[in-house]
Formats: C-alpha cells, sequence, structure tokens
C-alpha cells in the first residue's frame, strides 16, 4: 500500500532558528514528490517538486532533499521566521497514476518570537 | 490560490440539509478535484474529473455528487446521506507537463450544526 509519513508531528521552534521536517514514503513506481505549506484556514501553497533525478532543490529559505534509494525526503528551513508557522505537507505521486496523489498528514510547525 | 475560487469561504447548514461547494477556475486545466480535510489527517479525496461532461468517484465520494458541465467550474454537493459532512473542503486543479502539479483552492469551511 502506498503510504507517506511525516515527522514530526508537531514542531515548536524560535524565530531565527533552522529546522528540517522528514518525509518517507513507500510510494511505487515514483513519479516525484511534493512539498506544499498550508497556513491554517487557507489552500496549500506548493514550495517544491523533485522527480527521481532530482535530488535537492530550493525555494528561497526552504531547500527540500529526495533520496530516492532510501525513499526519504526532507524539507530544511532557514532562518525561521513568525510567517513559516503553517502546516507542511508532504504529497507523493506514483507513476501512472493519473489522478491519485498521496499524502502526509503534514507537520505542524510553530515559530515563536 | 492563483486562479481558483472556492465560495463561500465559511458555510453552516442544519442536518438533513444538502449543500453545494462553488468551485471555480481560469489556469484552463482539465483535471479538476474535490479534497475533504480533516484534523490531523492528510488530505483524503472525493472526487476527481479530468475532462468535461466526466467524472470519477475517489476514495471517500459517498453522500456527495458533483457535475462538471463546464471546463472552468466543478461544483461538489454535500448531501444528507454524507454522515459526517464538518470539514475544511478544496477544490484542486492539475497542470500537464512533467510535474502534474496540482494547484489548489482556498478552501470552504462547512459545518453542520
Amino acid at each position: 500500500k502506498n503510504q507517506v509519513e511525516q515527522s514530526p508531528q508537531s514542531l515548536i521552534i524560535l524565530e531565527g532558528k533552522n529546522c528540517t521536517l522528514q518525509c518517507n514514503y513507500t510510494v511505487s513506481p515514483f513519479s516525484n514528490l511534493r512539498w506544499y505549506k498550508q497556513d491554517t484556514g487557507r489552500g496549500p501553497v506548493s514550495l517544491t517538486i523533485m522527480t527521481f533525478s532530482e535530488n535537492t532543490k530550493s525555494n528561497g529559505r526552504y531547500t527540500a532533499t529526495l533520496d530516492a534509494d532510501t525513499k526519504q525526503s526532507s524539507l530544511h528551513i532557514t532562518a525561521s521566521q513568525l510567517s513559516d508557522s503553517a502546516s507542511y505537507i508532504c504529497v507523493v505521486s506514483a507513476e501512472n497514476s493519473g489522478y491519485a496523489l498521496n499524502f502526509g498528514k503534514g507537520t505542524s510547525l510553530l515559530v515563536t518570537p | 490560490d492563483g486562479g481558483i475560487t472556492q465560495s463561500p469561504k465559511y458555510l453552516f447548514r442544519k442536518e438533513g440539509q444538502n449543500v453545494t461547494l462553488s468551485c471555480e477556475q481560469n489556469l484552463n486545466h482539465d483535471a479538476m478535484y474535490w479534497y475533504r480535510q480533516d484534523p490531523g489527517q492528510g488530505l483524503r479525496l472525493i472526487y476527481y474529473s479530468q475532462i468535461v461532461n466526466d467524472f470519477q468517484k475517489g476514495d471517500i465520494a459517498e453522500g456527495y455528487s458533483v457535475s462538471r458541465e463546464k471546463k472552468e467550474s466543478f461544483p461538489l454537493t454535500v448531501t444528507s446521506a454524507q454522515k459526517n459532512p464538518t470539514a475544511f473542503y478544496l477544490c484542486a486543479t492539475r497542470a500537464g507537463g512533467p510535474y502534474n502539479e496540482q494547484f489548489f483552492g482556498p478552501g470552504t469551511r462547512l459545518t453542520v450544526l
């Protein structure tokens, strides 16, 4: 069964600190992996998308890594800001799956002053 | 949120009533989706449509209905048969290309009183 597991479930950090969120998946055959940021009460917004051949991708202070061999991805946030407080969702799609996406439950990040 | 609008943002319904959630897009994407989001859970697929006048059930279609009469519109009706309709509902579209990226609307929060 295709699964996406995210850790930690929640995280509290001080403003200015770095943090790393984890995503492990069992989706096969792998097509691509996306990280979304979802503010409370809003729709998810894409941060990065990576295919099998891409092992790192950055979007400002967000850097995602992908290890297709171990089926792991991480999202690193540098110099966190209060506006980074949100839920971060890992989504993995399989080849030839058409509509089907596999969603993680998300990591809830709170950045405090 | 891009070119996807959902209305209303908040919706209250009495038990036993049907209610329709609107989703409109101007991205010219063929595929549209409806997801349900509950606290602590990943997004779950309700219905999807890959082309006008065609739609398919997702993982949790019971108690819901959709129509796709126009490319731009994909309304979702929550019927009285849905036993636990209180949730956050997200509409999404899918672009073509190598990533098949999904774009999400701002969401509608439905509360059954």
